[in-house]
């Protein structure tokens, strides 16, 4: 079975500085999605970022970027010019790419809580 | 607006009562799921559902149940067996396979034992 891990249940970063989010998964697959997803205190899911496994450029989105190393099976997630509205818990999901028939739901990590100072 | 609506916000179940959570989408999703979030758990998966009339156990089945008739509803009761029913209930939905994979989320329910 598929397993996420986000080893950082808490994070601080100030205003206009960068901060990088770890998570690490296990997988025997080769073809799979990584996604990161945002729920600020209003606790709306807000997906993030996401990325192919069979891609080998890094996913970009404005100040987000991940840093995803496939042999190594980690998927980080770097906030540039951190704003006081990224402020969340920032969670990282697994999805398997051709689930046919069976589940084709995302695994997540437990989260890490991320702060902002301004 | 496409989306996913969840209702209620917030929910008060009395011990030994039945509850249902609502989860209706209009963006002609597939695939629905229900989650369920604890402090400190992430999200763990309840049911989830490929299509209309049929869903599958998730990894923490125990104490609820689902139904699918329409495609845009996929209603989650919790009954008196779920014996730690107090979190917050999370509803998504997605494309099926071969399409994009990024799942959609509802506001959510938050459910109290009183």
């Amino acid at each position: 079975a598929q397993t996420v891990t986000q080893s950082q249940p808490e994070m601080s970063v100030q205003e206009a500085e960068t901060v990088t989010l770890s998570c690490t998964y296990d997988t025997s697959e080769s073809d799979y999605y990584l996604f990161w997803y945002k729920q600020p205190p209003s606790r709306q899911m807000i997906l993030v970022i996401r990325q192919e496994a069979y891609k080998q450029q890094n996913a970009t989105e404005n100040r987000f970027s991940v840093n995803f190393q496939k042999a190594a099976k980690s998927f980080s997630l770097k906030i540039s010019d951190s704003q006081l509205g990224d402020a969340a818990m920032y969670f990282c999901a697994y999805r398997r790419q051709n689930y046919g028939g069976s589940q084709g739901n995302l695994i997540f990590g437990k989260g890490t809580k991320l702060s902002v100072k301004p | 607006d496409g989306g996913i609506t969840q209702s209620p916000k917030y929910l008060f179940r009395k011990e030994g009562q039945n509850v249902t959570l609502s989860c209706e989408q209009n963006l002609n999703h597939d695939a629905m799921y229900w989650y369920r979030q604890d402090p400190g758990q992430g999200l763990r998966l309840i049911y989830y559902s490929q299509i209309v009339n049929d869903f599958q156990k998730g990894d923490i089945a125990e104490g609820y149940s689902v139904s699918r008739e329409k495609k845009e509803s996929f209603p989650l009761t919790v009954t008196s067996a779920q014996k730690n029913p107090t979190a917050f209930y999370l509803c998504a939905s997605s494309w099926g396979p071969g399409q994009r994979t990024e799942a959609f989320f509802g506001q959510g329910t938050r459910l109290t034992v009183v």
